[in-house]
Formats: structure tokens, sequence, C-alpha cells
């Protein structure tokens, strides 16, 4: 079974600030198949990134993701106020079905 | 517009078997390139998912809870329903269903907005 572990567990930044959030997986995975959310308090999550790198609908390009094989990483280049919420990785794997989250990383305002 | 809504009981009592529904619209359950999950998320804690059911019928459970997990679909009412026995104190949670479609590999672009259970005595 795969574990993501994400680091760190709070980031505190500013506004206008570069944010690199990490998500390391415990055995190698398809890049094809990881995706990055937002969760925001009193909100269900909201799809970021899917792939690992393509972002989903209506999400700005100052986000973006990277990484293969164990790392991946979500990047906010420019930090806006309403950046600031938890975010979480998760991986699909196919053989069995199954769906696995991180921990999840606090990204709060320094 | 693709929605999805979760709906159950807010409380239930230890050992009991909580029951809660997906109404989903937008989309339809047979259509091929796509599934829905239920995840869950204890006050404070991280995303846990839960169960999944393909637009084939073909279901797929946490290994962790498989034995008190139960997924099903009714394609006719756009409905999918969990069910989860013998429920503790440390099941409470926020429980929401998502959807996922082949077009973001696994991921779950749309969910619904979650309903919260309390399972105490």
């Amino acid at each position: 079974e795969i574990v993501l572990t994400q680091s760190p567990g709070t980031l505190s930044l500013s506004p206008g600030e570069r944010a690199t959030l990490s998500c390391r997986a415990s055995q190698s995975v398809s890049s094809s198949y990881l995706a990055w959310y937002q969760q925001k308090p009193g909100q269900a999550p909201r799809l970021l990134i899917y792939g690992a790198s393509s972002r989903a609908t209506g999400i700005p390009d100052r986000f973006s993701g990277s990484g293969s094989g164990t790392d991946f990483t979500l990047t906010i280049s420019r930090l806006e106020p309403e950046d600031f919420a938890v975010y979480y990785c998760q991986h699909y794997g196919s053989s069995p079905p199954a769906y696995t989250f991180g921990q999840g990383t606090r990204l709060e305002i320094k | 517009q693709v929605t999805l809504k979760e709906s159950g009981p807010v409380l239930v009592k230890p050992t009991e078997t909580l029951t809660l529904t997906c109404t989903v619209s937008g989309f339809s359950l047979s259509n091929a390139r796509m599934g829905v999950s239920w995840i869950r998320q204890s006050p404070g804690k991280a995303l846990e998912w839960l169960a999944h059911i393909f637009a084939n019928d073909e279901k797929s459970s946490s290994t962790s809870l498989k034995s008190r997990l139960t997924i099903s679909k009714d394609t006719s009412k756009s409905q999918v329903v969990l069910t989860m026995t013998n429920m503790d104190p440390v099941d409470t949670a926020a429980y929401y269903c998502a959807r996922t479609k082949t077009t973001v590999a696994g991921a779950f672009d749309i969910w619904g907005q979650g309903t919260m259970v309390t399972v105490s005595s």
C-alpha cells in the first residue's frame, strides 16, 4: 500500500512569496495518477492539479505541479491572500483500485 | 452543471449502521468515463478515502475498512449509497462523495459539500 508523506506540515509565508510543497511516495508511482487539492475551512477540497502537472479547469497559472517517481512538488509562484489553505496530494492506484491522500500541508500567513 | 449532494443522518449511535446517499446531477452513473468515491475527514484531520464504484459496477474499498463498507449505485435514481457497519465515535467525520473522470486520471474533479456525521450515544 502506497503512503504519501507531505512536507512541511506547516508553511508560513507572506503574500507575494513563492510556496513549494512536497509530496513523497513510499514507492515509485505513475505521475499520471498524482493530484493536488486545496481545502479551505468549512469547504470541500478543490482539484488543482492532476497527472502531476496538468492544471484543472479554472485554476490560475500561478499553481504548477511537477515531479516523477517518488517525489512531487506543488509550487505557487506568487501567493495571493486566498491561497492560504491546506493542500493535499493524492494518488490513484489501479491494481487493485485504491486512492491515497497525503496528510496535508497547512499554508499559513506569516 | 455537475453536482453531487450527500444526505444521511447527522447522529448515529455506537454499533449502529450508517447509510449515506450521494445524489448526482449533470452526469450519468452509467458513463464509462466516470466513477464516484466516498471520502471522509475527521475534525482537524486529513482526507481518508473509503470506497469507489465504477460505471461498470466494479467496486473497491479501503483495505482497513473493507469489512465494514458496502458501496452500491442506482443509476436510474442517480444515487450512490455507502453503508458502514458497527459505527464508533472515531468514525465521527465529514463524509464527502466525489466524482472521478478518466480525463483527469483518477483525480476527484467535483466534490459534494459534505455531510457531518457524529457518532455518540
